[in-house]
């Protein structure tokens, strides 16, 4: 079993302000990290797949970093609107081909 | 129709029932998954299969059994449910690339 840590666990912030979470991961037997973007009631839905240590990743307002020799990575979102507002999964995959999830961010945009 | 689907979506049972998840996918992927959610917990794995004969646990598979009847299909099954097996169920597919796509879930609750 491998540690996948997240923090914060929950973020509120106003409309408009940039915000960044953290997912930290064992730093051996590094494959890939995925971060995914789950809203309530549905399906997590994949956000970046990042597999080389300085990766970087963008996509809109949301932007992605990976340090594998350290075992982190960031997720921005810069200037957060309400339809931001998800929890913000990570994943990391070992050699060994699973997948082990994070807790989580939860993050809430307040208009 | 979705790529990945799942059912029952909801499910009430008593402790000692036998229970079927069923999941199905579209997506031609040979890789399939199981995990489960609980509150704090994020996604922790059940079961695996890369392919129609291949079968591995994950990190929590005591009280769980998994088939892989065909490609398109891999079910789970509790044999005899329990209430600290009542949680949100995910089926996920993946085509061997980091990526996965998740079903829509099954939300399981064990009297």
């Amino acid at each position: 079993i491998l540690n996948v840590e997240q923090s914060p666990q929950s973020l509120h912030v106003q409309e408009g302000d940039s915000t960044n979470f953290t997912c930290s991961f064992p730093s051996s037997n590094f494959y890939a990290l995925h971060w995914y973007r789950w809203e309530t009631a549905k399906s997590p839905e994949a956000l970046f797949v990042m597999t080389l240590n300085g990766d970087e990743k963008k996509k809109g307002r949301i932007s992605a970093t990976l340090n594998t020799k350290e075992g982190y990575s960031y997720l921005y979102i810069k200037g957060s609107q309400p339809e931001d507002s998800a929890t913000y999964l990570c994943a990391f995959l070992a050699t060994g081909n699973q997948f082990y999830f994070g807790t989580g961010t939860s993050l809430t945009v307040i208009p | 129709d979705a790529d990945v689907t799942q059912t029952p979506r909801n499910r009430i049972t008593k402790t000692g029932k036998r229970i079927m998840l069923e999941c199905s996918q579209t997506k031609g992927h040979d890789r399939m998954y199981w995990y489960r959610q609980d509150p704090g917990l994020g996604l922790r794995l059940i079961y695996y299969s890369f392919d129609v004969k291949d079968i591995n646990k994950g990190e929590i598979s005591d009280g769980y059994s998994v088939s892989r009847q065909a490609q398109a299909k891999f079910s789970l099954s509790l044999e005899s449910a329990i209430p600290n097996q009542t949680a949100l169920y995910f089926c996920a597919t993946s085509a061997g690339v980091p990526e996965q796509f998740f079903g829509p879930g099954t939300r399981l609750t064990v009297l």
